[in-house]
């Protein structure tokens, strides 16, 4: 079946654009997580969505992070007014049911490189 | 909090030579662990997992991996290599209460020659 599908795949933008990130989960999957890959911080946590619960944000690294997933399935990462060093591979990964050492299952990723 | 150490950046090997790569976590209680591997332009996959039980763990294409709780170890090894493992390979470690968030090591770049 179908993985976790992300667009774009690559975006190039301004710094100070905002920019959006959408992640299509496998279908049935209730856990979405959003991770980025960067050069000097390697991979690193950023949010997680389980069912209708409220997301845990504990790794967006300032408020021009945020996102949102609709109608328990597809998912929005937004950076607003975006620097330099927000240039990065964000990852979203989905999971059957969010439960503890399930297994994440990666999509390709969003190369995203702010001038 | 939790940690995953990955000390080798980069690991090169002959085809057909074994190999192993470090992982050393850090993790008050019994840890949930995780080998992924990322080949160029590609997402993360899965190759194996460790919940408990039997601490040598079978993964896919020929990987396997060994939890030692004594060593706070889980490192991945594979008897032959094939120029198609050239990739980069992360270790993580998940939480058990109840936060099922992943921490990542730095990663192990490997390279194969002929």
């Amino acid at each position: 079946g179908a993985g976790v599908s992300q667009s774009p795949s690559n975006k190039v933008t301004e710094k100070g654009k905002d920019v959006e990130l959408r992640c299509d989960p496998i279908s049935g999957h209730t856990a979405l997580y959003w991770y980025r890959q960067s050069l000097g911080q390697g991979l690193e946590f950023l949010i997680y969505f389980q069912g209708n619960s409220a997301p845990d944000k504990s790794g967006l690294p300032s408020d021009r992070f945020s996102a949102e997933r609709t109608g328990g399935s597809v998912s929005t990462l937004t950076i607003q007014r975006t620097q330099q060093e927000d240039s990065a591979v964000y990852l979203c990964a989905s999971s059957l049911a969010g439960l503890e050492g399930e297994t994440q299952y990666f999509g390709p990723g969003t190369r995203l490189l702010v001038l | 909090a939790q940690s995953v150490t990955q000390p080798d950046i980069h690991i090169t090997v002959s085809e057909g030579a074994s190999l192993e790569l470090r992982c050393n976590y850090s993790y008050g209680a019994t840890p949930y662990l995780f080998w992924y591997v990322q080949s160029p332009g590609q997402g993360l996959q899965l190759l194996l997992k460790y919940f408990s039980g039997d601490t040598l763990v079978q993964g896919i294409k020929g990987f396997e991996a060994e939890f030692k709780r004594s060593q706070s170890s889980f490192n991945l090894r594979k008897p032959s290599v094939h120029w198609s493992d050239a990739a980069e390979y992360f270790c993580a470690v998940g939480d058990n209460f109840g936060n099922e968030k992943l921490t990542f090591g730095t990663g192990t770049r490997l390279t194969i020659i002929p």
